[in-house]
């Protein structure tokens, strides 16, 4: 039973253009949620996060939005740069838990 | 401040033997978290622990074993490796119980031939 589901194993954009992930839950519980981006040969690192109470946060080019009765989570990137080029794993967080758990990752290219 | 340093980087073993991974998290986090990462699998738990206490565990078997150290340092082993338990293993640690974030380290490569 996969409870982080990220169904667009990857997505190609051209330079300057919105680039839009995905990404759907199942569990009630996750009360905070994150997008990590990951290099080749890297651990992934912090991108931006939003709390349940919330359905937006922006930080620069970067937006996540949360539809809580939807169990859906996007991250919004305008505009998209090549240096963008990377994997996007977004991670649900049970915080009473102290679990995160992760999709399988959305492979972004970002063409000059 | 550091970041979480994971050794070694990279390891080759032959099916059956055993390893020993290691990680050092960020001064100060008390949390530390364990993942198998392979290829289109994502980011697969195995466990966390807090102040040496394992308080989460994942859908692994019991050849997958962890602890943590009176200084937060952890180590991960498994025993009777499998040709599948080929993957790269990421720590990562967190400043609060409640591990609204984390912050990973390199990860150690585990090839088993």
């Amino acid at each position: 039973d996969q409870q982080v589901k990220q169904n667009s194993p990857s997505l190609s954009v051209q330079e300057g253009r919105i680039s839009i992930l995905n990404c759907d839950y199942t569990n009630s519980m996750f009360d905070y949620f994150l997008w990590y981006k990951k290099y080749p040969a890297e651990g992934p690192t912090f991108l931006i996060s939003i709390s349940s109470i919330k359905d937006k946060n922006e930080d620069g080019r970067f937006t996540v939005f949360l539809n809580k009765s939807a169990k859906h989570l996007s991250l919004h990137i305008v505009p998209s740069q090549p240096g963008d080029s990377a994997v996007y794993f977004c991670a649900a967080t049970d915080t009473n838990a102290g679990k995160s758990t992760f999709g399988d990752g959305t492979t972004l290219t970002v063409k000059p | 401040k550091a970041g979480v340093t994971q050794t070694p980087r990279y390891l080759i073993k032959t099916r059956g033997q055993q390893v020993t991974l290691s990680c050092s998290p960020i001064s100060g986090h008390r949390s530390v978290s364990w993942y198998q990462q392979t290829p289109g699998q994502g980011l697969q738990f195995l466990f966390e622990y807090f102040s040496e206490t394992q308080r989460n565990k994942g859908n692994f078997p019991g050849r997958f074993s962890g602890r943590q150290f009176s200084n937060s340092r952890s180590e991960m082993n498994v025993s009777t490796l499998e040709l599948g338990d080929s993957a790269l293993y990421l720590c990562a640690s967190s400043e609060t119980a409640t591990n609204e974030k984390l912050f990973f380290g390199s990860g150690t490569q585990l090839s088993v031939l």
